[in-house]
């Protein structure tokens, strides 16, 4: 079966800098997706990694290692308004997005 | 313009009724869906249409019945609908169809939250 995982929860501080992990077994890939959420919200993109390696956009970058299934979102200066939901999504090797439940980001002041 | 537009926001209904969801993107994009997404759950896949032609239905019941009319409107209609229907349901569009040459960026809109009574 396609699955991919994350943690439910993660708490961070202010200003420090958080990384959450996804790792993912699908059909096939053809790329990775991270999404933000806030509460209530729609999604909103945030990054795509198809070949390994780092992107970087700001204060967020993502990261991908395709022979371990592996990305991680990193979170730098973090702010209150990075408080909400991070969805890691895979595309398969039928262009279906494989969406991940989601981890929850509370900060703290 | 860089939005999809949904309307409803909230929608209240019975289980006898028939109502529609509506879903407008002006980015040219070809290839738009619908979505559902329960409380702390992540978005499940109902619909996609790419160059206005249904392509993936994801084994949704026939009381949800989607319709594009052109290519920049989605609708979603929707009849004797359940309690447990009751979700958020999110529009999303993509500049390429599902396939090949789509970088896979999807747009959402706001989203109509729904409730069957």
């Amino acid at each position: 079966g396609q699955n991919i995982d994350q943690p439910t929860e993660m708490t961070a501080t202010e200003g420090a800098i958080v990384q959450i992990n996804c790792t993912y077994q699908t059909s096939g890939f053809n790329g990775l997706f991270w999404y933000q959420q806030h509460a209530g919200e729609a999604p909103t993109f945030l990054s795509y990694n198809v070949l390994d390696g780092l992107e970087e956009k700001g204060r967020f970058s993502s990261f991908l290692s395709r022979s371990k299934g592996y990305s991680y979102l990193l979170l730098k200066e973090l702010q209150m308004k990075d408080s909400a939901s991070y969805l890691c999504a895979v595309r398969d090797s039928n262009y279906q997005l494989i969406w991940g439940a989601g981890t929850k980001l509370i900060i703290k002041p | 313009d860089t939005e999809v537009t949904q309307t409803p926001k909230h929608l209240v209904m019975g289980m006898t009724n028939k109502k529609s969801l509506k879903c407008e993107q002006h980015m040219g994009h070809r290839a738009m869906y619908w979505y559902k997404q329960k409380a702390k759950k992540p978005p499940e896949l109902m619909f996609v249409y790419s160059y206005e032609k249904l392509s993936i239905n994801e084994s949704v019941p026939s009381r949800f019945s989607p319709e594009c009319p052109n290519s920049s409107l989605l609708n979603l209609h929707l009849h004797a609908l359940q309690p447990e229907d009751s979700a958020l349901y999110l529009c999303a569009s993509s500049p390429r169809g599902d396939r090949v040459g789509n970088t896979g960026e999807l747009f959402f809109g706001e989203g109509s939250r729904l409730t069957v009574l």
